[in-house]
């Protein structure tokens, strides 16, 4: 399994909080996603980046921020959460190099806010 | 921009019996293709990917899928599923030049006894 690990692994919270989510790998992997799992949507994705301090937003970006200061490690933030946001948060990484296309997803973090 | 369509969001089947779970894709440039699954309160794990070559690819646990390019379709089948198949499965697509993937909304496969 590649080793992507994400913290917490539940979390609730209250309307109006800041609420921050990690991923970390030990891949060294360039690209790293933040994606929102909903019932009937699939997986929307939110931002990623394709390196230190490079990032960009996804379709769904509104009311979230990233950061990525490490290669290792890819937080998003809440900056006021809603209940709109209540949701599964899954992180992804990927090489995107010769035939490594794919992206490895972590286990998830379950938010719900109150 | 590329999109993706899961005909079917449940499919349900029993035991022993053949599968067949249909995925069409839009995109105006060369696409890859992958077929992801997720167990009940699980991750997504990569069941197969068509990047270039055959258009039948084989992935894990004995699924396969065939890239048809003229009708624009990825669909997965399985010849005998079993119990342990039960999960939500996604199909996605990503241009050959980029950097994301777009997903469907998934289908839910159901294996009765």
């Amino acid at each position: 399994d590649a080793g992507i690990t994400q913290s917490p692994r539940h979390k609730v919270t209250e309307t109006g909080t800041p609420v921050t989510l990690r991923c970390h790998q030990t891949e060294n992997h360039r690209y790293m996603y933040w994606y929102r799992q909903d019932p009937g949507h699939g997986l929307r994705l939110i931002h990623y980046s394709y390196g230190v301090k490079d990032t960009d937003k996804g379709e769904v970006s509104d009311g979230y921020s990233v950061s990525r200061s490490k290669t290792e490690d890819f937080l998003l933030t809440l900056e006021s959460a809603t209940s709109s946001q209540t949701s599964v948060y899954f992180c992804a990484i990927s090489e995107m190099l010769g035939l490594k296309h794919e992206q490895y997803f972590g286990p998830g973090t379950r938010l719900t806010v109150t | 921009a590329q999109s993706v369509t899961q005909l079917d969001s449940q499919v349900p089947v029993f035991e022993e019996a053949p599968v067949e779970l249909r995925c069409n894709y839009s995109s105006s440039v060369s696409v890859y293709l992958f077929w992801y699954v997720q167990y009940p309160n699980q991750g997504l794990q990569l069941l197969l990917k068509y990047l270039s070559g055959s258009t039948l690819v084989k992935g894990i646990n004995g699924f396969e899928a065939e890239f048809n390019k003229s009708q624009t379709s990825f669909h997965l089948r399985k010849p005998s599923v079993h119990i342990s198949d039960t999960a939500e499965y996604f199909c996605a697509v990503k241009e050959t030049s980029g950097s994301r993937l777009t997903f469907g909304e998934g289908t839910q496969l159901t294996v009765n006894p």
